[in-house]
This record gives structure tokens, C-alpha cells and sequence, in this order.
């Protein structure tokens, strides 16, 4: 399995624009994770779901912020609008949907927002 | 609900000395417990975890760690300290629920230096 992969690795986009961040989870995983990744904030769950349904949305900062899973090999994460404290590396990440399993990361997308 | 706490935000040891990172946790339920390391622009790399039986776990890379339930600490080790060690490291939680499982929770992270 290529493990799990996120696109794109970069973004550089204006304040105000459009993010959609993607992720395609390790085949057979239930469980994705979207977290963000800041120096002041170090490593922040951001939405948890469990078989394609959000059990976890609490980390998710405001409104702006929307994560979708439309089925069990894709999920999004977007930003609409976009602010220059969105700047961050954004890890998604997957694992079997059991609390003994570890979860296996993507390489992260760094967000520029300026 | 859980949370970790990793005490100090940069480590510095010598090459050759022993590698010493600190993890406690919070958890109203029995915890699994997994350290990450994080290397520059990269993702997240599992060390190892601790789930039940033996409270001594071993990991990649000559690492190890151990459950303390009594202390509510699972620190992370190494006997002797190699320049390659130099990276970000991350001590996480995770429980099972009634529903199922939690989502993972990770520390603050320390960051491993190694002076030649």
C-alpha cells in the first residue's frame, strides 16, 4: 500500500480564496484523522471520523472550516475564506477504527495564506 | 476525556548519552499510549505503543518505553543517543469509548537535539 497520501503538498493562496486540502486514506482504514500542525500550537485534532460519519468535530476552529468524507477511499478539508492564521502543515491521517491501533500519517500539506 | 502532557520543549543530550523524554497522561479510561517521531517536513513515523500486557514496549531504532499506571507516565528512552535521533517526538493517547474508538491525542512534542 503507498500509505497515506495527501494533496497537494504545497499551497500558496490569498487571504480571502478558496483551500480544499485532500486525502486518500490507507485502504481498509475506517478511522481519518485531520489535524493541523503549528509552532504555537503543536499538533491539533481537528475532525475525527469513524466509517465515513464525523464522530469528532470539536477541534474544528470556526465555520470557515468544513471536512467531508464522501466515501471510505477520500475525505476533503476546506477553508472558505481563508486567513493568514490558517498557515500551517495539515496531516491527515488514518487507522483501523480501534482504540489499540496506531494511525498512519500522510506527508502533510504546508498552507501558505497570505 | 484525555490529554498528555510532555514536560520539556527541546531536550539536548550528548552523542552516546542516554536519551530521556518525559510523558504523562490523563484518561478516565484504560489508555493506549504511542510515541511518534517526526523528522523535518515530514509526517508522523510510529516508535511504538503500549496497548495491554507487558508494561516494558520496544520500539524502532533501539527506543523504548514504559507504562507506569501509577504515575500516569509512559516515558520514552534510549540507552545511548546517536546523531540520526535528532527530530521532533510525540507522545499520544487514544481510548475506546462506548461508541468506539477516540480519536488520537498527541502531546506538544519535544524536540531531541544531539550534540557531537
Amino acid at each position: 500500500d503507498a500509505g497515506v497520501i495527501q494533496s497537494p503538498r504545497h499551497e500558496v493562496t490569498e487571504m480571502g480564496q478558496e483551500v480544499t486540502l485532500r486525502c486518500k486514506p490507507i485502504s481498509g482504514h475506517n478511522s481519518l484523522f485531520w489535524y493541523r500542525q503549528t509552532m504555537m500550537r503543536g499538533l491539533e485534532l481537528l475532525i475525527y471520523f469513524n466509517n465515513n460519519v464525523p464522530i469528532d468535530d470539536s477541534g474544528m476552529p470556526e465555520d470557515r472550516f468544513s471536512a467531508k468524507m464522501p466515501n471510505a477511499s477520500f475525505s476533503t478539508l476546506k477553508i472558505q475564506p481563508s486567513e493568514p492564521r490558517d498557515s500551517a502543515v495539515y496531516f491527515c491521517a488514518s487507522s483501523l477504527p480501534l482504540g489499540n491501533t496506531e494511525a498512519f500519517f500522510g506527508q502533510g500539506t504546508r498552507l501558505t495564506v497570505v | 476525556a484525555q490529554s498528555v502532557t510532555q514536560l520539556g520543549s527541546h531536550v539536548s543530550v550528548s552523542e552516546g548519552a542516554l536519551v530521556l523524554l518525559r510523558c504523562n497522561y490523563s484518561s478516565s479510561v484504560p489508555p493506549y499510549l504511542f510515541w511518534y517521531v517526526q523528522y523535518p517536513n515530514q509526517g508522523l513515523q510510529l516508535l511504538l505503543k503500549y496497548t495491554t500486557g507487558a508494561t516494558l514496549v520496544k520500539g524502532i531504532n533501539g527506543f523504548e518505553a514504559e507504562f507506569k499506571k501509577s504515575e500516569t507516565s509512559f516515558h520514552l528512552t534510549k540507552p545511548s543517543a546517536h546523531m540520526s535521533d535528532a527530530a521532533e517526538y510525540f507522545c499520544a493517547v487514544r481510548t475506546d469509548s462506548g461508541g468506539g474508538a477516540d480519536g488520537l491525542t498527541f502531546g506538544k512534542g519535544t524536540h531531541l537535539i544531539i550534540q557531537p
